[in-house]
């Protein structure tokens, strides 16, 4: 089985644009979180979809939105880019529904570098 | 304020020495705990998962304990190698299914 995959792997970008990663997740799952990963803050939650909708919302502005498509693939999309949001952005997928608990299953994530 | 810490920030041992790894969270109100891998520069690997009513769980010569009420979860690694190198994360997944990280135990087993 094909694990979560993530687009482009490399990313360099100037402060003011906008940029959107993308997460294919494994076969059958449907639940799909982002992270944000700095050496000065470490591992921090930005949102989880699951079946198109967003259920849950870590504490990042307004400039970090998602969305989940219908075959379960998301994407992420930071607006007006600042220096600080050069990370390696993970996402993880799961089965997870909530009733049967299922492990986090991360992709190898997207190196963003804001010059 | 939901938290996870994990104590010591390194650890380097020889090869062949019982690797610890700690793992403190601030609320005894969570639905999992995960422990992963990651390699510099990569993703992260699943190890083990222990659901909020287990106690332990274990994967080869990894074996992972959780006590809820006093909020401590450690990984043992026995017999450890240098591909064992490599950093170890704690998540807490919190009964609102936030996941929460801890900052990680770098560890190097020396050849």
């Amino acid at each position: 089985k094909a694990g979560v995959t993530q687009t482009p792997r490399y990313l360099i970008k100037t402060r003011g644009q906008q940029v959107t990663l993308s997460c294919s997740p494994i076969s059958g799952h449907r639940s799909v979180s982002w992270y944000q990963q700095t050496p000065g803050q470490g591992l921090q939650f930005l949102f989880e979809y699951f079946s198109e909708t967003q259920r849950n919302k870590g504490n990042f502005p307004g400039r970090f939105s998602g969305r989940q498509f219908s075959n379960s693939r998301s994407e992420m999309n930071v607006s007006t880019l600042e220096l600080g949001d050069s990370a390696l952005y993970l996402c993880a997928s799961s089965l997870f529904d909530r009733v049967v608990y299922n492990e986090q299953f991360f992709g190898p994530g997207t190196r963003l570098t804001v010059l | 304020k939901q938290e996870v810490t994990q104590i010591p920030a390194a650890l380097s041992v020889p090869e062949g020495e019982n690797l610890v790894l700690n793992c403190s969270f601030t609320d005894s109100a969570i639905y999992n705990l995960q422990w992963f891998r990651q390699d510099p520069g990569k993703g992260l690997t699943s190890l083990l998962l222990i659901q909020s009513s287990q106690r332990e769980q274990t994967s080869g010569r990894l074996n992972a304990s959780l006590d809820k009420s006093s909020g401590r979860s450690t990984l043992y690694i026995a017999a450890s190698q240098p591909g064992d190198s490599a950093t170890y994360l704690c998540a807490v997944m919190w009964n609102d299914y936030k996941l929460s990280f801890g900052a990680g135990t770098t560890v190097t087993v020396r050849a």
